[in-house]
This record gives C-alpha cells, structure tokens and sequence, in this order.
C-alpha cells in the first residue's frame, strides 16, 4: 500500500525565517507533486518533479525529488505571511495510477 | 474564469436525511474524483470517474453514491448520512487521470452530521 508521510506535521517560524518540510514514502514513485492548501480554500499544485534527483525552483520555494523518487523536500527561504497554509505533496507509483495524498505540514509564519 | 463550483459550502443535517452535493467544472476535463479530507489523515479519494458514465471506487467509498451523466457535473449522493461522515469534501477535475496531472479543486463543502 502506498503511504506518504509528511514532517513536520505543524511548524510556526517568524518571517524571514528559512525552513525545510518534508515528504516520505517506502514505495518508488513515478512523480511527485506538492501543492499549497490556504484556510477555507481547494489546494493549489505548486509543482510536480518527475525525474530522481530533480530540483525546480518556484521564487523563494526550492523544491528536490530524492535520487531513488522515494522522498521529496520543500524549502522556503526568507518565509513571508502569505506563505502560510498546509502544504500536501501527492504522488503515485506510475503515471496512471490515482495520485495519493500525504497528511500535509502546517505552517504558520507570523509577521 | 476556470474553475470548479461545489454546492454548498456549508451544510449542517442530521443522520439519516439524503443530502447530494454538487460539482461542476468549466475546464472540458474529463476526469473528475471527490475527496474528504480530515484532521491528520490528509485528503482521501471517495470515487473518481475518468469520463462520462464511467464511476469507480477510491479509498473510502463506503456511505456514497456519484454520477457522471454529463463531463462538466459530477455529484456526490449521501443516502443516508451518519456522523462519521462529517468532513470537509472536495471535488476535483483535471485534464488527464492518473498521477501526474494538475487536479483543480473547488473551495470545499464542509458537512457536518448531527
């Protein structure tokens, strides 16, 4: 069965602060998306990585898919308010296969 | 503007009473699924249809019905609701099934069973 894993659950820093969340899994995926969640709304992808090691920046967010595409890691440099929310990352073991979704890490940035 | 439209937002009812929640998108997508999503266990997949007339079974199916009679309408169908089953729900669309495409979800209906 297919489980991603996602720590810290909660985080709080200040703004400006830089900080790393992360996302798991024992099983190889295809891909991995991660995707923004914001209080009373629907999640918005951010990005998807497909390849081993791939790193694709987003402004101030750094995204990496592990080498062996069993982990991934989100890093936000200089956190501002308006990144606060949940961030998801949702994968699956091939292309076709339905996209599962990890427990999400809620961040909190306070002014 | 693209978007996907969920009906209603908020919904308070009591345990036994049919309730269907709406969905449509206006983005042509041909694959559609609902999710809830619950305090630490992140959004689970209740079905998914991949077209029209075609339905199937996500992780936590039990309690709900859907249809896709039309591509842009996908409804979600609680026959006979009970509190477990109160939640925040999303429907979602996207271009392509599978893992790899971009899902857009609406901005929730947040059920609460009494």
């Amino acid at each position: 069965t297919q489980l991603l894993e996602q720590s810290p659950q909660f985080l709080s820093i200040q703004e400006g602060e830089n900080l790393t969340v992360y996302c798991n899994s024992s099983s190889v995926f295809s891909s991995l998306q991660w995707y923004r969640q914001e209080p009373g709304e629907g999640p918005v992808l951010l990005v998807t990585v497909v390849t081993g090691g791939e790193v694709k920046k987003l402004k101030r967010l750094t995204f990496q898919f592990g080498d062996a595409r069993k982990d991934s890691s989100l890093h936000i440099t200089a956190a501002q308010p308006g990144d606060t929310g949940l961030y998801l990352c949702a994968g699956g073991e091939t292309s076709y296969d339905k996209v599962i979704f990890g427990p999400g890490t809620s961040l909190s940035v306070i002014p | 503007e693209a978007q996907v439209t969920q009906n209603p937002r908020y919904l308070i009812t009591v345990t036994g009473k049919k309730l269907t929640v709406t969905c449509s998108q206006n983005m042509n997508h041909e694959y559609m699924s609902w999710y809830r999503q619950d305090p630490g266990l992140g959004l689970r997949q209740i079905y998914y249809s991949m077209n029209v007339e075609v339905t199937d079974k996500g992780d936590v199916p039990e309690g709900y019905k859907v249809s896709r009679k039309e591509k842009r309408n996908f409804p979600l169908i609680l026959e006979s609701p009970s509190p477990n089953q109160t939640s925040l729900y999303f429907c979602a669309s996207s271009s392509v099934g599978g893992s790899v495409g971009e899902l857009f979800f609406g901005e929730g209906s947040r059920l609460t069973v009494l």
